[in-house]
């Protein structure tokens, strides 16, 4: 069973289209995040939500926008899709950190989404 | 400005060499984990360091915290081509954990 599942993996289209990236965890986690990874493999985080909030909201264009419905999911929907936006996209989840702990972040396998 | 650096950011050398990446910050963390990242897959923890010194092993891959808290190191010796991979380190600070990325390290290991 996968652990946490994003779909599409591969998302190729226009700019100026809306599209939107679905993410789903089994793994009871309260915690779930979005991830851009860009061409030079940097990881920088997007949002993060806790039991359906968000929690981080790093500076990210007003036309990404998450929603999670429940806890185990986390979708992202983009509006009109810039060449920039072209990336991997990332969704992870977490369980709550223990002591000093941060605990481990577990990460689907990404969408590359190419904007043409 | 980059709070976490990772050198080297490109590493190829033959199977059989040893090799460390380092994770370096003048922050401190409280804690710092390492990933792997395979092509096509999203980063794999491989270990979370916890404590100012701690040394953890994990085969071949031995992973140090250093004694302030601001730098940590991922020593690999006998490389092998499946350790062939994008390795990150991410340092967890502040009060909600937020974590912290490194820009990676690239290692390719030829056979």
């Amino acid at each position: 069973d996968t652990a946490v599942s994003q779909t599409p993996k591969y998302l190729v289209t226009q700019m100026g289209n809306d599209k939107s990236i679905k993410c789903e965890q089994n793994l009871g986690h309260d915690t779930m995040y979005w991830y851009k990874q860009d061409s030079k493999k940097f990881l920088k985080i997007m949002f993060s939500y806790n039991n359906k909030e968000l929690i981080i909201n790093e500076t990210v264009p007003n036309r990404f926008s998450p929603k999670s419905p429940d806890k185990a999911h986390l979708n992202l929907h983009i509006n009109s899709l810039e060449l920039g936006d072209s990336a991997v996209y990332f969704c992870a989840s977490s369980a709550p950190p223990t002591g000093m702990d941060t605990g481990e972040l577990f990460f689907g396998e990404g969408s590359r989404l190419t904007v043409l | 400005t980059q709070l976490l650096k990772q050198s080297p950011q490109f590493l190829s050398i033959q199977e059989g060499e040893n090799l460390t990446v380092y994770c370096n910050s003048s922050s401190v963390f409280s804690s710092l984990q390492w990933y792997r990242q395979e092509p096509g897959e999203g980063p794999v923890l491989l270990v979370t360091v916890v404590t100012g010194g701690e040394v953890k092993k994990l085969k071949r891959l031995t992973f140090q915290f250093g004694d302030a808290r601001k730098d940590s190191s991922l020593h690999i010796t006998a490389a092998q081509p499946g350790d062939t991979g994008l390795y990150l380190c991410a340092g967890a600070r502040g009060s909600n954990y937020q974590l912290i990325w490194g820009a990676g390290t690239k290692l390719i290991i030829k056979p």
